[in-house]
């Protein structure tokens, strides 16, 4: 099946430096994709959808000066988590999906990165 | 805009027991509707996947139904076991951007 991976599924940083996180599809084109964050207890939550190419369409409330995320390739999104403060620490999941595939709709998520910002 | 709920937020029962986990939407025009299985710390596992047009699908031991008109989608899982441990979420596809709403999920434990 597909697979999609996050790098890093890790990062510890310090208040206000920058933190990239990637989303890859290792084995489809995913012509979509989406950046979920999920606070603990809480249930995933949609920030933004990323279309291959165009620019990020982002949910109500989430900054988008703040997220940057960059889908400059068929397999590769990327947000970035500028300046982070505490309260950035959360669990970041991407999905991904290819509309153009056999199985439109599914979308193939990512194990996760965990943010903790000291 | 969309709102999923998913009742009862925890549940703990013996093992061997069937269970059900609830979960209700507030649009009833969804694409698709969705449970997925997360362990703790983890990404998403697809446990079934139900299309608009559909009422049920079942893998394994696990059946899920999808009542549009109701806005409502149960999971059922027969014959509990101690590995079904974790945390349930419902999500529910929109026509549009086919972007998942998630509830906020059903913490299951199986004693063993």
């Amino acid at each position: 099946g597909a697979v999609v991976s996050q790098h890093p599924s890790w990062v510890i940083c310090k208040s206000g430096t920058s933190v990239k996180i990637e989303c890859r599809s290792l084995d489809f084109q995913a012509t979509t994709m989406f950046w979920y964050r999920q606070f603990p207890k809480q249930s995933l939550m949609l920030m933004a959808t990323s279309n291959e190419g165009s620019k990020a369409t982002y949910e109500q409330g989430v900054e988008k000066d703040k997220f940057l995320i960059n889908h400059a390739s068929l397999t590769l999104s990327t947000l970035t988590v500028t300046s982070a403060h505490p309260e950035d620490s959360s669990f970041y999941i991407c999905s991904a999906r290819d509309p153009r595939g056999t199985n439109q709709e599914t979308q193939y998520f990512g194990p996760g990165t965990r943010l903790l910002v000291l | 805009k969309q709102e999923v709920t998913q009742i009862p937020a925890a549940l703990s029962v013996p093992e061997g027991e069937n269970l059900v986990l609830n979960c209700s939407f507030t649009d009833s025009a969804i694409y698709n509707l969705q449970w997925f299985r997360q362990d703790p710390g983890k990404g998403l596992t697809s446990l079934l996947l139900i299309q608009s047009s559909q009422r049920e699908q079942t893998s394994g031991r696990l059946n899920a139904s999808l009542d549009k008109s109701s806005g409502r989608s149960t999971l059922y899982i027969a014959a509990s076991q101690p590995g079904d441990s974790a945390t349930y979420l419902c999500a529910g596809m929109d026509t549009g951007r086919r972007a998942l709403t998630f509830g906020s999920g059903t913490r299951l434990q199986v004693q063993p």
